[in-house]
């Protein structure tokens, strides 16, 4: 009954690497988010799924690469990891996409050196 | 587009102070207002939400109104607590065309309350 879920909590890597940070989350939410915290944006829409198989960019997609073959998974890829991509990223689920609560994870903390 | 402006930060307060942190918005379509809180070291909780215009939300003491006719959602609180130190975010959503389909962050106001 967690809720929604990310792993790792935090990751160093390097550039240039390929990095999969997951995302579960236990409420059968038909709509998952990625977003990307950096000081001075607030929270920024990195891509989102509205149900297994569809998914759809955000505001700040580029270097990012989505699946959600599983209702309940969102795992998000960055295929060459890049310096600008040291962030704090969360994931969020919702029933539906407008006027509905969006959950959080925890968030993953990412370093790229 | 959207977007969403908030006061800029840091908000230091002594506690029993009152605390206004203003939340400004620009919209297509008739967007739902949300005030979103977070803790160090942890995501993003809901704290409240209003869906049309001169709905009140409240939780935890905290009020915000959504006022239509000057496209703002400030959020207010009668008496701070040192627990209540956090970073605040506004944010909207709407079923606009494109990418308006999201909720839509202001850049967050981090409160400090002192004891």
């Amino acid at each position: 009954d967690a809720g929604i879920t990310q792993s790792p909590r935090y990751k160093i890597t390097e550039t240039g690497r390929q990095v999969t940070l997951m995302c579960h989350q236990t409420w059968s939410h038909s709509y998952m988010f990625w977003y990307r915290q950096d000081l001075g944006h607030g929270l920024r829409l990195i891509y989102y799924s509205a149900a297994a198989d569809i998914t759809d960019k955000g505001e700040v997609p580029d270097g990012y690469v989505v699946s959600r073959s599983k209702t309940e998974n969102f795992p998000l890829t960055l295929e060459s990891a890049t310096r600008s991509q040291t962030s704090v990223y969360f994931c969020a689920s919702s029933e539906a996409l407008v006027r509905e609560t969006q959950y959080f994870g925890p968030g993953t903390r990412l370093l790229v050196l | 587009g959207n977007s969403v402006t908030q006061m800029e930060g840091p908000v230091t307060l002594s506690e029993e102070a009152f605390l206004t942190i203003n939340c400004t918005y620009t919209a297509t379509g008739y967007p739902s207002l949300f005030w979103y809180v977070q803790y160090p070291g942890e995501g993003l909780q809901l704290l409240l939400k209003a869906t049309k215009a001169d709905d009140k939300g409240s939780n935890k003491g905290f009020e915000a109104t959504y006022r239509k006719e000057t496209t703002s959602f400030h959020l207010e609180k009668g008496s701070v607590q040192v627990s209540d130190s956090a970073v605040y975010f506004c944010a909207l959503s709407t079923l606009s065309s494109g990418s308006a389909r999201q909720l839509t962050f202001g850049s967050g106001t981090q409160l400090t309350v002192l004891p």
